[in-house]
């Protein structure tokens, strides 16, 4: 059974780092690509990027300025960090694996509410 | 601003049939038969229902169904049931390695 717990902190002023990490339990770490997506209160959801074993990445275009995703195989682990965040940042951070399909996401985390305010 | 569109909702009696599309353009949608469409309960995180537009992961009820022509996904819900009022999103690959959503639709069962 495969489950991702992801935690990190919850509140931040504007201009924060926003850091959120995830740990994978059971099934293969090296064979898949990992993912970060959010979703801002009450609206839709947003792809942000993605790693593999090897550190391979793939970023959303709007956000690449901003993001950089990293992995620690020792740990089964992989994280995530969005500099200068705003308001608009605001959003729960979900993690989730990716599966033979690209960027089709079969487990996901817990979700953690992001919240950025002064 | 999402990159695919979706209504924003739509609704049907327990056992009749809700459709929803979702639009996009050659650059997604059109370009790959990678949609995907997700459920999500409040306060849940999303669940997988159709991946490479009409296939069901293991577990899925065959009520669910999805297809696609052109630009635009869609996806079945047959035999409505209480349980199945949720949000949906769809998804899709994009050019250059990029995944794009929709807004979602709520669904509503009368």
């Amino acid at each position: 059974q495969v489950q991702l717990q992801q935690w990190g902190a919850g509140l931040l002023k504007p201009s924060e780092t926003l850091s959120l990490t995830c740990a994978v339990y059971g099934g293969s770490f090296s064979g898949h690509y990992w993912s970060w997506i959010r979703q801002p209160p009450g609206k839709g959801l947003e792809w942000i990027a993605e790693i593999n074993h090897s550190g391979r990445t793939h970023y959303n275009p709007s956000l690449k300025s901003r993001v950089s995703i990293s992995i620690d195989t020792s740990k089964n682990q992989f994280s995530l960090n969005l500099r200068s965040v705003t308001a608009a940042d605001t959003a729960v951070y979900f993690c989730a694996r990716g599966g033979s399909t690209p960027m089709v996401f079969t487990y996901w985390g817990q979700g953690t509410l992001v919240t950025v305010s002064s | 601003q999402s990159a695919l569109t979706q209504p924003p909702s739509a609704s049907a009696s327990p056992g009749q049939s809700v459709t929803i599309s979702c639009t996009g353009t050659s650059r997604d949608v059109g370009g790959y038969n990678y949609v995907s469409w997700y459920q999500q309960h409040p306060g849940k995180a999303p669940k997988l229902i159709i991946y490479e537009v009409s296939k069901r992961p293991s577990g899925v009820p065959d009520r669910f169904s999805g297809s696609k022509s052109g630009n635009t996904a869609s996806l079945t819900v047959s035999g409505l049931q209480a349980e199945d009022e949720a949000d949906y999103f769809c998804s899709s690959y994009a050019v250059s390695n990029n995944l794009v959503f929709g807004a979602g639709t709520k669904v509503t069962v009368l």
